[in-house]
């Protein structure tokens, strides 16, 4: 299967100081990626849509200013969390779509626990 | 209501018994069906997708679905210790949709 690389897999930051998450896939092109948030024991909910060459599209409820999304080429993408707060402490996945004749796949990174003190 | 429900568990079943985990789902716009498979700490690892009703088999893994009761399953056979996971499903819309969404995950434990 294709391979989607995400670092760093965990980080601590003091409140107030911003946070870089890189989403890289490894072997395919990935004109779309998506962000993720999951917080313990829930499922995955999905933060925004990131497009390479344009804007992220943000789900309802997600501060666009707070996570900010840039696809800088086919193979990367990055959340930034600015100004984060203990509220932000959570574990954020990355995942990429590769389009292969009529189906679909999600390829996701391992994930990065993000814990704000 | 939630778009995709799915039973959290915990689901603890013995080594070698058969699993069956279930979502189902309210809007009939979905058309692909996945399961995953997510380790603590790790992100989800795909273990199977269908576009159709009916039956797909993958080794130990079978999904099933059934569009007619907005209803999916997976069935592990022969479980082992090393199944013991959260198992999401998840789904989208027709061909080239982006968006997924996911049920709440099932943990499961195989007790050896």
């Amino acid at each position: 299967g294709a391979v989607v690389s995400q670092h760093p897999s965990w980080v601590i930051c003091k409140s107030g100081t911003s946070v870089k998450i890189e989403c890289r896939s490894l072997d395919f092109q990935a004109t779309t990626m998506f962000w993720y948030r999951q917080f313990p024991k829930q499922s995955l909910m999905l933060m925004a849509t990131s497009n390479e060459g344009s804007k992220a599209t943000y789900e309802q409820g997600v501060e666009k200013d707070k996570f900010l999304i840039n696809h800088a080429s086919l193979t990367l993408s990055t959340l930034t969390v600015t100004s984060a707060h203990p509220e932000d402490s959570s574990f954020y996945i990355c995942s990429a779509r590769r389009i292969l004749e009529l189906n679909t796949e999600a390829f996701f990174g391992q994930g990065t626990r993000l814990t704000v003190v | 209501q939630k778009e995709v429900e799915q039973d959290p568990g915990p689901l603890s079943v013995p080594e070698g018994a058969i699993v069956s985990l279930n979502c189902t789902y309210s809007n009939s716009a979905f058309q692909y069906f996945m399961w995953y498979r997510q380790y603590s700490r790790k992100g989800p690892e795909l273990l199977m997708y269908t576009y159709s009703s009916g039956n797909k088999e993958d080794g130990r893994f079978t999904a099933q679905v059934d569009k007619s009761s907005k209803y999916i399953s997976l069935f592990i056979r022969d479980s082992q210790p090393s199944d013991s996971a959260t198992y999401l499903c998840a789904m989208s819309v027709a061909q080239g949709a982006q968006k997924l969404v996911f049920g709440q995950g099932t943990r499961l434990t195989i007790n050896p």
